[in-house]
C-alpha cells in the first residue's frame, strides 16, 4: 500500500530564517506530488504541483520553491521566511488517472514563524 | 477564478441525527467531486468521491452530486460525537488531472 512521509510535524522559526520541508511516497511510481497550505481560518491553497522528477509548476508566486529531486520526493523550501509563511503545510500526492485520482495527505507540517 | 463554496458552520447537530452538508462549485467543466474530513489540527482524510449525477452511498455516508445546479452534497446519517470535524469539499476545476480546489469547509458539531 502506498504510503507519504512529510517531516517535520512541528517547526518554530524566526523571520528571515532558511525553510527545507522534505516529503517523500513509498509504494507507488510516478506520482503527482502537491504542497498546499492552510492558514489560520482559511481553506486549502495550492503552492506548487510536480508531475514527473525535475518538473514544478508554481500557483501562487511567493518568496517559496519547490523542487523534485527523485521520482518519490518533493521538497518545499524557502532562503528567507517571512511572518505570512506561517500555516499547515500538506504534501499530497495523486496517480495520473484521467480525473478520477483523489489526493492523499500527508501528516502536515505546522510551521510558525515567530 | 474557479470556486468551490461551502457554508463555514459552525452546523450543530444532535446525535443520532442526520446531518447535511453542502457544496457549489463555479466550473462547469468539473467533472470529480471530493469530500474530506478534517479533525482539528489533523490533515484530511478522504471519505467520499463522486463522478456521476445521483447518489452514491457508502456506509453511514452518501454523497449527491448535480452537475446541473453545480452542487454537490453530503449527508451523514446516524451521526456519532466522532464525526465532529471540518468537512472540506473538493472540486477537479477545468478537467485538468493535478488541480483540486478546495472549499473552506464546514465544521460540523455533533452533540451527545
Amino acid at each position: 500500500s502506498q504510503t507519504i512521509h512529510q517531516w517535520p510535524a512541528t517547526l518554530v522559526q524566526p523571520v528571515g530564517s532558511p525553510l527545507s520541508l522534505e516529503c517523500t511516497v513509498e509504494g507507488t511510481s510516478n506520482p503527482n506530488l502537491y504542497w498546499y497550505r492552510q492558514a489560520a481560518g482559511r481553506g486549502l491553497q495550492l503552492l506548487f504541483y510536480s508531475v514527473g522528477i525535475g518538473q514544478i509548476s508554481s500557483e501562487v508566486p511567493q518568496n517559496l520553491s519547490a523542487s523534485r529531486p527523485q521520482d518519490r520526493q518533493f521538497i518545499l523550501s524557502s532562503k528567507k521566511l517571512l511572518l505570512s509563511d506561517s500555516g499547515f503545510y500538506l504534501c499530497a500526492w495523486n496517480l495520473l488517472q484521467g480525473n478520477n485520482s483523489p489526493l492523499h495527505f500527508g501528516n502536515g507540517t505546522r510551521l510558525t514563524v515567530t | 477564478q474557479k470556486e468551490v463554496e461551502q457554508n463555514s458552520g459552525p452546523l450543530s447537530v444532535p446525535e443520532g441525527a442526520i446531518a447535511s452538508l453542502n457544496c457549489t462549485y463555479s466550473d462547469r467543466g468539473s467533472q470529480s467531486f471530493f469530500w474530506y474530513r478534517q479533525y482539528s489540527g489533523k490533515s484530511p482524510e478522504l471519505i467520499m468521491s463522486i463522478y456521476s449525477n445521483g447518489d452514491k452511498e457508502d456506509g453511514r455516508f452518501t454523497a449527491q452530486l448535480n452537475k446541473a445546479s453545480q452542487y454537490v452534497s453530503l449527508l451523514i446519517r446516524d451521526s456519532q460525537p466522532s464525526d465532529s470535524a471540518t468537512y472540506l469539499c473538493a472540486v477537479n476545476s477545468g478537467g485538468s488531472n493535478y488541480k483540486l480546489t478546495f472549499g473552506k469547509g464546514t465544521l460540523l458539531t455533533v452533540n451527545p
